[in-house]
């Protein structure tokens, strides 16, 4: 279930600070583009997602930024803040309904 | 709406004896998922249904597992015999149209 590659496995920063989350894929029929979020004990809920119409989408303190032609798209968390502590996940999906996540990032923001 | 319900959501067994996680989705969706996650693996998809179909089964590790969907409300996932590397999180999720999946609070089960 490789279809999907997301870096860095881990990350800490430093509250205020900006992290970044990168996810590539390879099939070209996707054309969905979520983030999910998942918290310690819960399942993984939906945090945004983008259309390949678009390059970016924000909202509040999260943005994805899409690439279409390099095949990734990235997660911007501005001003982290410890309750953004957490563990991401890509999952992009399309025709053919192919719903495989990313490997996991596990955020940690630090006071 | 009350989200995925997942049943239990603790279970701790010995190894040889079935296993049964229960789902009811969200009313309407008509896509449902069971997902495995494990520190080893990450979530893993098992298998998908589309209106109480079963559409892709390729994830199911081994004929000891096995899913259902009896009606729209309703889906199960047994392990018969379980082993303890079945150890680990199974979750739920359901989409109305296969983009958005909402995810239940999961199963965590312990085979020992």
């Amino acid at each position: 279930q490789q279809q999907v590659k997301q870096s860095p496995q881990s990350l800490i920063v430093q509250k205020g600070g900006i992290s970044i989350i990168n996810c590539a894929y390879e099939n070209t029929a996707f054309d969905y583009f979520p983030w999910y979020q998942q918290f310690p004990g819960k399942g993984p809920a939906l945090l945004i997602a983008i259309r390949p119409d678009v390059s970016e989408k924000k909202e509040g303190r999260f943005t994805i930024s899409f690439n279409k032609s390099a095949k990734q798209f990235s997660l911007h968390i501005m001003d982290s803040q410890p309750g953004d502590s957490a563990t991401y996940f890509c999952a992009p999906s399309g025709t053919g309904n192919q719903f495989y996540f990313g490997t996991g990032t596990s955020l940690t923001v630090i006071p | 709406d009350a989200g995925v319900i997942q049943s239990p959501r603790h279970e701790v067994t010995e190894m040889g004896q079935e296993v049964t996680l229960r789902c009811k989705p969200i009313s309407g969706h008509d896509y449902l998922f069971w997902y495995r996650q494990t520190m080893m693996r990450g979530l893993e998809l098992l298998i998908y249904f589309n209106n109480n179909v079963p559409i892709d089964d390729s994830g199911m590790p081994e004929d000891r597992f096995s899913a259902k969907m009896p009606n729209a409300s309703f889906s199960t996932l047994k392990i018969q015999p379980s082993e303890p590397r079945d150890s680990a999180v199974y979750f739920c999720a359901s989409s109305p149209g296969a983009n958005v999946l909402t995810f239940g609070a999961g199963s965590r089960l312990t085979v020992l």
